[in-house]
């Protein structure tokens, strides 16, 4: 069966500096990969998604991811962090199942940005 | 364009109850999902439609949850009776169609006391 790991459940930075969050996921075939944002009392915004081809992908805000086969990771990556990026952060892996693509999501990440 | 709609925003009933929350997607959009998202975790999809027909519903409690899609546009999902433990975020996504991307919806806040 599908999973996501992100391994680090609460993460600090200070604004102005780079980030990375982690994501490994496990999945027999190529999967489709995601990145989700969600801030407090929204839904779940997509930031970014690899399905093929270029193993960096970019995506909105200023956020890109790069999927590493050899390593089963999916790490989100932003060179500079700004307030407004505090938020919890989920990666999702897409397979097979129910008709296809069923999203199996990790339990997030919570990102707070020091001033 | 509009986003997916949910309603109410907040729901606050005791165990036993039961509940319905509404959603209405984005216009054409074909599949629709419902995700349970407990506190600390990620969300959990419970059913999801293609059109008005059940496309997935092996994760959800069917002996107390309940989900339909009259007519292929909005959707409800009931809980009834209500257990403590269903204490979570309902979110609803829906997309053009399976394979493609997720649009989600502001959720819907429910805590069983």
């Amino acid at each position: 069966a599908q999973s996501v790991t992100q391994p680090d459940i609460h993460i600090t930075v200070s604004e102005g500096a780079s980030l990375e969050l982690r994501c490994n996921y496990s999945y027999g075939a190529t999967p489709y990969l995601f990145w989700y944002v969600q801030s407090p009392g929204q839904g779940l915004q997509l930031l970014l998604k690899y399905f093929s081809g270029d193993t960096l992908v970019q995506g909105i805000k200023g956020f890109e991811a790069e999927f590493k086969r050899s390593q089963s990771s999916f790490n989100l990556r932003k060179p500079s962090v700004h307030w407004s990026d505090a938020a919890e952060y989920f990666c999702a892996v897409a397979g097979e199942g129910g008709g296809g693509n069923k999203l199996t999501f990790g339990t997030g990440t919570q990102l707070k940005v020091e001033l | 364009e509009a986003g997916v709609a949910q309603s109410p925003r907040y729901k606050i009933i005791e165990k036993r109850q039961s509940v319905a929350f509404w959603c209405n997607p984005i216009s054409g959009h074909a599949t629709l999902y419902w995700y349970q998202q407990i506190l600390g975790q990620g969300p959990k999809l419970l059913i999801q439609f293609q059109n008005n027909g059940v496309v997935d519903d092996s994760q959800l409690p069917k002996d107390r949850f309940s989900a339909e899609r009259l007519k292929g546009v909005d959707s409800t999902l009931k809980i009834q009776p209500a257990k403590l433990e269903d204490s979570a975020v309902y979110l609803c996504a829906s997309s053009l169609e399976i394979l493609l991307s997720r649009f989600f919806g502001p959720g819907t806040r429910l805590t069983v006391l």
